[in-house]
Parts: structure tokens; sequence; C-alpha cells
């Protein structure tokens, strides 16, 4: 079973400040099944990221992702007071076929 | 449009049967390829993948909750159901249902979530 292991796991950022986190998965994994998703406190989460690096529609050009193997990320280029809420990574595996990592919370400071 | 939508039963109580439907919209899961999820988030906690049923009738399950788990469709109405036995107090949750294409097994469309409480 694999494991998906996101850092730090509560952050702040200043606005303009470039934003990092990561998700590391304990096996190697597939770039094209790891994703990223934005929860904002009382709405459902909206896919943000697939396949590691593509943006969702309608998502800005600050956000980005990239990663292979076990290593993932999703930077912010500069953060905007819209961006804080908690991201998820996701994936989907042979067995069991879905795993979240446990979520950085991104604040503003 | 796609849309999804949960409905529960809001309160329940320990040892009962949890029953939650996902109506959706926008798409059907006679299409090849198609599958919904269900997923749940306890209050201030992370998300949790519970199961999904592919447009072929084709069911995987959380293995940690599979004993207790029954997922199952009716695409006449576009509604997929979830079936919860022996709830207990941590199975106290917002329960989203999400569309997942095959292309990149990404959930690409969310519900807005039902809480559900298990209470005595």
């Amino acid at each position: 079973q694999i494991v998906l292991t996101q850092s730090p796991a509560i952050m702040s950022a200043s606005l303009g400040e470039r934003v990092t986190m990561t998700c590391t998965a304990s096996s190697s994994v597939s770039s094209s099944y790891l994703h990223w998703y934005q929860q904002k406190p009382g709405s459902s989460p909206k896919l943000w990221i697939y396949s590691t690096s593509n943006l969702a529609s309608g998502v800005p050009a600050r956000f980005s992702g990239s990663g292979s193997g076990t290593s993932y990320s999703l930077t912010i280029s500069s953060m905007e007071a819209e961006d804080a809420a908690t991201y998820y990574c996701h994936l989907y595996h042979r067995s069991p076929p879905m795993t979240f990592g446990g979520g950085t919370k991104l604040e503003i400071k | 449009q796609v849309t999804l939508k949960e409905s529960g039963p809001g309160i329940l109580q320990p040892s009962q049967t949890l029953s939650l439907t996902c109506s959706f919209s926008g798409f059907s899961l006679n299409t090849s390829s198609m599958c919904v999820v269900w997923i749940r988030q306890p209050s201030g906690k992370g998300l949790e993948w519970l199961a999904h049923i592919w447009w072929d009738d084709d069911k995987r399950y959380n293995p940690a909750l599979k004993s207790r788990l029954t997922i199952s469709k009716d695409t006449s109405s576009n509604q997929v159901f979830l079936k919860i036995a022996s709830v207990d107090t941590a199975d106290t949750a917002t329960y989203y249902c999400a569309r997942m294409p095959y292309d990149y097994y990404v959930m690409d469309y969310w519900g807005q979530g039902t809480s559900v409480t298990v209470s005595s």
C-alpha cells in the first residue's frame, strides 16, 4: 500500500512570496495519476492540478506542479490572498486504488 | 454542465446502516470509462476514499472498510448509492461523491457534500 506524505502540514506565507509544498510517496508512482485538489473551509475540494503538472480549468498561471518517482510538489510563484486553502495530493494506484495525502494548510502570514 | 449532489439522513444512531445517494447530471454512467467515487471527511480532518463504481459495474472498496461498504448504481435515474453498515461515531463526517473519468483517474467534479452525524 502506497502512503502519501504531505509537508509541511501547516505553513504560512506573505503576499507575493513564493510557496512550495511537497507530496512524497512511499514507493515510486506514475506521475500521470498524481493529482492535487484545493479545498477552502465549508466547500468541497476542487481539482487543481492533474497528472502532476497540468492546471485544471480556471486555475491561475501562478500555480505549477512538478515531480516524478516518489517526490512531487505544488508551487505558487507569488502568493495571493485567495490561495489560502488546504491542498491535498491524490494518487490512483493499483491496490488499493486510491489514496490521499494528509493535506497542507496554507495560511497568510 | 456536470453536477453531483449527495443526500443522506443527516443523523443516525450507532449500529444502524447509513444510506447515501449521489444524484448526478451532465454525464452518464452508461458511458464507457466513467466512474463515480465516494469520499468522506471528518470535521477538521483529511479526505478518505471509500469506494467507487465504474460504468461496467466494476466496484472497488477501501480495504479498511470493505466489510461494511456496499456501492451500487441506477443508470436509468443517474444515481449512485453507498451503504455503510454498523456505523459508529467514527463515521461522523461530510460525505462527498465525485466523477472520475478513466483518462487520468482524476476526480474532476465534486458534489457539495452531505453531513452525517452518528450519535445516540
